[in-house]
C-alpha cells in the first residue's frame, strides 16, 4: 500500500550536535515532500520542502536530502538546540490530488543540554 | 497575521455522545482541511473544502462524522455518536488554494484534543 513512514520513532542528541531524521516513502509518483515540526500542544509547523526534481535543499540550519532511487529523504538539523525538541513528520504531496498531504508516523527528537 | 483558530482546545465526552469542533481559517484562505491525529501518528486528512464545496472527503467516516463550511469561511466538524476510537487531536488547516496547500502552504491550528470515555 501507499505510505510515508519513518525509520526511528525517537532520537536523542546532545545540544550542539547535528541531528538526522529519516523518512521512507513508497509512492514513486510523489512529486513533493515537506518536513513539519510539531511541538507539544501545537499544530504542525512547516520547516522545509523539496520537489522531486531536486536532490538537496538547504534552509537555515536545516537541510533536506532526497534519494529517489531508494525512496528516502532525510532532514538534517545543524547545531541542534533545545528548542528543536519536537516531533518531526515528513509529508508527501501528490499534486494531482489537490494538495492532499500524506503524513508519516513521526520521529520524536529530544535534545539534551 | 492571525493564525488558524480552533475551539474548544479540549473536550471530554462519553461514548455515544455528540461533539462539535469549530475552525476559523486564516483570512483569505479558500481551502480548509480537517485532520485527525491519533496519539503517536501523523495527521490523517478527513475532509478538504475549497470555499464552501467539498474537494475530498474520502477518508471521512460518513456514518458518524460530518463537516460543513456554509459561507466559505468558518467550518464545523461534528461526530455523532462518538466512539472510543475517535479519541484524537482534530487539526484544522488552511491554505490559499489547493495547489499552494501542498507547496508548504498549509497552516495548522493548535487542534482540539478529544477524549472519549
Amino acid at each position: 500500500g501507499e505510505s510515508v513512514g519513518l525509520h526511528l520513532p525517537t532520537l536523542s542528541v546532545q545540544e550542539g550536535d547535528n541531528s538526522i531524521i529519516n523518512c521512507a516513502y513508497s509512492n514513486s509518483a510523489s512529486d513533493y515532500f515537506i518536513w513539519y515540526k510539531q511541538e507539544s500542544g501545537k499544530g504542525p509547523q512547516f520547516i522545509i520542502d523539496i520537489r522531486s526534481n531536486m536532490d538537496k535543499r538547504q534552509g537555515q540550519r536545516v537541510t533536506v536530502l532526497l534519494n529517489k532511487t531508494v525512496k528516502h529523504l532525510s532532514l538534517q538539523i545543524a547545531a541542534t538546540q533545545p528548542g528543536d525538541s519536537a516531533v518531526y513528520f515528513c509529508a508527501e504531496n501528490r499534486a494531482n490530488q489537490g494538495g492532499k498531504l500524506i503524513f508519516g508516523q513521526g520521529t520524536e527528537l529530544s535534545v539534551k543540554p | 497575521e492571525a493564525g488558524v483558530a480552533q475551539s474548544p482546545r479540549y473536550k471530554i465526552i462519553e461514548k455515544r455522545q455528540s461533539v462539535a469542533f469549530w475552525c476559523n481559517p486564516i483570512s483569505g484562505h479558500a481551502t480548509l482541511y480537517w485532520y485527525q491525529q491519533i496519539l503517536g501518528q501523523g495527521p490523517k486528512l478527513l475532509i478538504q473544502f475549497q470555499n464552501n464545496g467539498v474537494v475530498d472527503d474520502s477518508q471521512l467516516p460518513k456514518d458518524r462524522f460530518s463537516a460543513e463550511r456554509l459561507k466559505g469561511v468558518d467550518s464545523t466538524l461534528k461526530i455523532q455518536p462518538a466512539k472510543l476510537e475517535d479519541s484524537a487531536v482534530y487539526l484544522c488547516a488552511s491554505s490559499l488554494d489547493p495547489a499552494s496547500g501542498g507547496l508548504g502552504g498549509q497552516y495548522f491550528g493548535p487542534g482540539t484534543r478529544l477524549t472519549v470515555l
